[in-house]
């Protein structure tokens, strides 16, 4: 069975501080990987989406890595800012219209 | 965000009473789904659809059902709410191997 895990659970850092988020798998066998944030009272905000066959995605100051033989994926956040503040979670989609998504990374950004 | 529209936003009700959650989207966009999301047990998948009339049991289907007579809407039906239905429920759509985007949510008290 698809387990995903996010660690840390909580996250605070200084304004300005690059950092990097962890999401891991057990199973491989993943059609494509994405990574959404969430604000309080809100739903999901996409943010990248890694297919299987590609490695990573870049989206302004965001990136995403994707190791499916490790079963793990990276979301690298530069230079953050208190805007970022967020609970980000990532999904993988394992097929037939099941995505398993992770409890996610509650981010805080300091001013 | 990205088209779509649930409503109510917010609703309480007693248990024992039907209870019909609707989504509506303007992105026409093939694929349509419903979650709940709960503390514990993070986003977890109700019911989806893949085109008018076309629809499937997710991993928590038991209680709920679901009808999309339209591309652009899709209703979520609790037949006789229970209590263990409080829940966030959020509508997500998407195209086939394309990111899925969410709507804000509706929060569903039952008492």
């Amino acid at each position: 069975k698809q387990e995903v895990t996010q660690i840390p659970a909580a996250l605070s850092v200084p304004e300005g501080e690059n950092l990097v988020l962890n999401c891991s798998f057990t199973d491989s066998a993943i059609y494509n990987l994405q990574w959404f944030r969430q604000d309080p009272g809100k739903g999901l905000t996409s943010l990248l989406l890694i297919q299987s066959s590609q490695r990573e995605q870049t989206s302004g100051r965001l990136n995403a890595s994707l190791d499916k033989s490790s079963g793990r994926s990276t979301l690298y956040i530069a230079a953050s800012q208190p805007g970022d503040s967020a609970t980000y979670l990532c999904a993988v989609y394992t097929g037939g219209f099941k995505t398993i998504f992770g409890a996610g990374t509650r981010l805080f950004v300091k001013a | 965000d990205a088209g779509i529209t649930q409503s109510p936003r917010h609703k309480v009700t007693e248990t024992g009473t039907p209870v019909t959650l609707r989504c509506h989207q303007t992105e026409n966009h093939r694929y349509m789904y419903w979650y709940r999301q709960d503390p514990g047990h993070g986003l977890r998948l109700i019911h989806y659809s893949y085109g008018v009339k076309d629809t499937d049991k997710g991993e928590v289907s038991d209680g709920y059902s679901v009808s999309r007579s339209k591309t652009e809407d899709f209703l979520l039906t609790l037949e006789s709410a229970t209590s263990s239905q409080t829940s966030v429920y959020f509508c997500a759509i998407s195209e086939p191997d394309q990111p899925q985007h969410f709507g804000d949510g509706t929060r569903l008290s039952i008492l």
